[in-house]
């Protein structure tokens, strides 16, 4: 069954800190993605990465930054933790190439709370 | 700049009908992919359908059907026969040349028994 890990389901953490979301996926896909997902506002792209060490901004990405050193791993970073960063965090993976019928793949989604 | 539009924050419907919802969009590129994702309470993002802009024909999946009318860039999700399982949010999303996938605002679907 192929898959999409998010290290966690749920997070609280405080204003200011440094915080790690990792994803990891195991069907060998070349792009990965991070969305934040509010009420109202849909998914909204962060990061997305085409290639390893590769990354692209989305239409969200300030205060976040984003690592892919290995290709089924794609972490998203707050580097400083602001309470309007509270929010569900979706990664999602999928093919690369011109065929346009692939689909992505999401995780099980990460709660994050900043207090 | 790809856009996706979902106009129905909330839409009900009784048990057994079916139900549209609605997705316009906006794209630049000259070939990209259309997809419905369903995401129950549960949080899980499940792949519901697919339509190439190249498709002639509009796409089915049992229950599932896309009306794809490529002049008004629109990509109506058709269910028939609804039941209580649908009740859920719904996105519509379009992946561009670049691989990016954009999603809509989506729409909450409530079944009434």
């Amino acid at each position: 069954d192929v898959k999409v890990t998010q290290s966690s389901r749920y997070l609280v953490k405080r204003t200011g800190e440094k915080v790690f979301l990792e994803c990891v996926q195991d069907m060998d896909h070349e792009n990965m993605f991070w969305y934040r997902q509010d009420p109202g506002l849909g998914l909204r792209l962060i990061y997305f990465s085409y290639d390893v060490k590769m990354k692209e901004k989305g239409d969200i990405p300030e205060g976040y930054s984003v690592s892919r050193e290995k290709k089924e791993r794609f972490s998203l970073i707050l580097e400083s933790a602001s309470t309007n960063q509270t929010s569900m965090y979706l990664c999602a993976s999928s093919k690369r190439g011109s065929l346009m019928n692939t689909e992505a793949f999401f995780g099980q989604g990460t709660r994050l709370t900043v207090v | 700049a790809q856009k996706i539009t979902q106009t129905q924050p909330g839409m009900f419907v009784q048990e057994k009908e079916a139900v549209t919802l609605d997705c316009t969009y906006d794209t630049s590129d000259p070939s990209y992919g259309l997809f419905w994702y369903k995401q129950p309470s549960s949080g899980e993002m499940i792949f519901l359908i697919y339509q190439g802009s190249y498709d002639q024909q509009n796409a089915t999946e049992g229950r599932y059907s896309l009306n794809f009318q490529k002049a008004r860039k629109s990509a109506n999700l058709v269910i028939s026969a609804s039941q209580l399982g649908d009740s859920a949010m719904y996105f519509c999303a379009m992946r561009g040349m670049y691989n990016q996938f954009y999603f809509g605002t989506g729409t909450s679907l409530t079944v009434i028994p």
